[in-house]
């Protein structure tokens, strides 16, 4: 079975502008969930997806979006880029069916914003 | 919000010893998980294990949920072991949020 996906690996972005990043979630898995790290911060969690509704945000700007569509597939959308906003992103995914599941991630995207 | 403090923060261990490493959380949880973030970033599912003690070859794991702690032993470790090890707790909210410790760097030398 194919592992998580994610597209592309690097991004170098000037500030202000807006970048989608993409998640392909494990066949079957029907819940994807987006986390930031930083060296200052380390790993936090952004939002997570399931059946295209988003069930959990964590404390972020409303500059950070997200949207699932009907084949579990997830991107998120940074709008109004910060210096402050590059790392890696990494994605999940799970189940989903009771919360609570095993998560996988993907290999993650650097964004860095010069 | 929930803690989850790991310790120690950093371990330079001699090739073919073996280690323990811990994490404490602050309430209690529906699921954690360690993992091993390579690097290149990706992060390595070694355990997920809510309750009790689970084994894969070299790596062990043991989570007391009632006393909010989990041990990750590492024994007879090699180089490839190097990188940093996370253990991360799942509330009781009905979805999937970890909140992760800020980690363990492990350095083994040959």
């Amino acid at each position: 079975k194919a592992g998580v996906t994610q597209t592309p690996r690097y991004l170098i972005k000037t500030r202000g502008q807006q970048v989608t990043l993409s998640c392909s979630p494990i066949s079957g898995h029907r819940s994807v969930s987006w986390y930031q790290q930083t060296p200052g911060q380390g790993l936090q969690f952004l939002f997570e997806y399931f059946s295209e509704t988003q069930r959990n945000k964590g404390n972020f700007p409303g500059r950070f979006s997200g949207r699932q569509f009907s084949n579990s597939r997830s991107e998120m959308n940074v709008s109004t880029l910060e210096l402050g906003d590059s790392a890696l992103y990494l994605c999940a995914s799970s189940l989903g069916n009771t919360g609570g599941d095993e998560q996988f991630f993907g290999p993650g995207t650097r964004l860095t914003v010069l | 919000g929930i803690q989850v403090e790991q310790s120690p923060p950093d371990l330079i261990l001699q090739e073919g010893a073996n280690s323990t490493l811990r994490c404490n959380f602050s309430d209690s949880v529906n699921n954690l998980q360690w993992f091993h973030q390579n690097p290149w970033g990706q992060l390595i599912n070694l355990f997920y294990i809510p309750s009790g003690t689970k084994q894969n070859g070299r790596l062990s794991a043991t989570t007391v949920a009632t006393e909010r702690y989990s041990l990750l032993y590492i024994s007879s470790s090699q180089t490839t072991d190097s990188g940093v090890y996370f253990c991360a707790v799942d509330l009781k909210t009905g979805a999937n949020n970890l909140f992760f410790g800020t980690g363990t760097r492990l350095t083994v030398i040959p």
